[in-house]
């Protein structure tokens, strides 16, 4: 199980949008509708931002949104906020209850 | 208030034993899956195991496997991450979460504030 492939930093101005891709296989991403998307503050806990490839949790901001082609994955924050800026992990289910996570992108707000 | 609270920050030498643990409360922790993540330093989130409490059914990473002992008291609410030998590679945070199938199917909804293990001799 090799992680999932994540840019290492994506960066944005106020109000822009940045898209972070997730790069996986047959196995994970493309062999199951189950991508989960995570923010990490420094020094906090991770938090669900995406379930299901496309769905929010209540309370997560609809600038938030996911979504999914073949083994690719993609989480896209739109009007970008200073908040926003924090780590985001993919995580796709592969089977048998294993899961694997991204590589872990640093959104920056410029 | 649905929560996982973990205990506290351990400071180890290499080749001592550990047993960390996750405790659940407000909600009905014999249905949901615990699963354990480990951030190394600087690093991203490793997907290490999971546990269903109430029937003790447990899967590990193959990276993990024979590395770690994942475990739970359904008595207590409380699974748990255990090391027979330490090594300094071992030095990272440990988080618990819940895998909440009813509402978020395979996502994991609620973390653990996470455990500091540091290895050193």
């Amino acid at each position: 199980q090799s992680a999932l492939t994540q840019p290492r930093s994506v960066s944005g101005s106020p109000g822009q949008s940045v898209t972070i891709s997730c790069t996986g296989t047959r196995s994970d991403i493309g062999g199951f509708n189950y991508v989960s998307w995570y923010q990490q503050h420094p020094g906090k806990a991770p938090k669900l931002m995406i379930y299901d490839v496309t769905k929010r949790p209540s309370g997560v901001p609809d600038r938030f949104s996911g979504s999914k082609s073949g083994n690719t994955a993609a989480l896209t924050i739109s009007g970008l906020q200073a908040e926003d800026e924090a780590d985001y992990y993919c995580c796709s289910y592969a089977g048998r209850y294993t899961y694997v996570f991204g590589s872990g992108t640093k959104v920056t707000v410029l | 208030e649905v929560q996982l609270v973990q205990s506290g920050a351990e400071v180890k030498k290499p080749g001592e034993s550990l047993k960390i643990s996750c405790k659940g409360s407000g909600y009905s922790f014999t249905n949901y899956w615990i699963v354990w993540v480990r951030q190394m330093p600087g690093k991203g989130l490793e997907w290490m195991g999971i546990i269903h409490p109430g029937d003790s059914d447990i899967r590990y990473s193959p990276s993990f496997q024979g590395q770690v002992t994942i475990s739970a008291d359904k008595s207590i609410s409380t699974a748990y991450l255990q090391w027979s030998r330490l090594r300094a590679s071992d030095t990272a945070v440990y988080y618990c979460a819940r895998q909440n199938w009813y509402d978020y199917n395979y996502a994991f909804d609620i973390w653990g504030q996470g455990t500091m293990v540091t290895v050193s001799s």
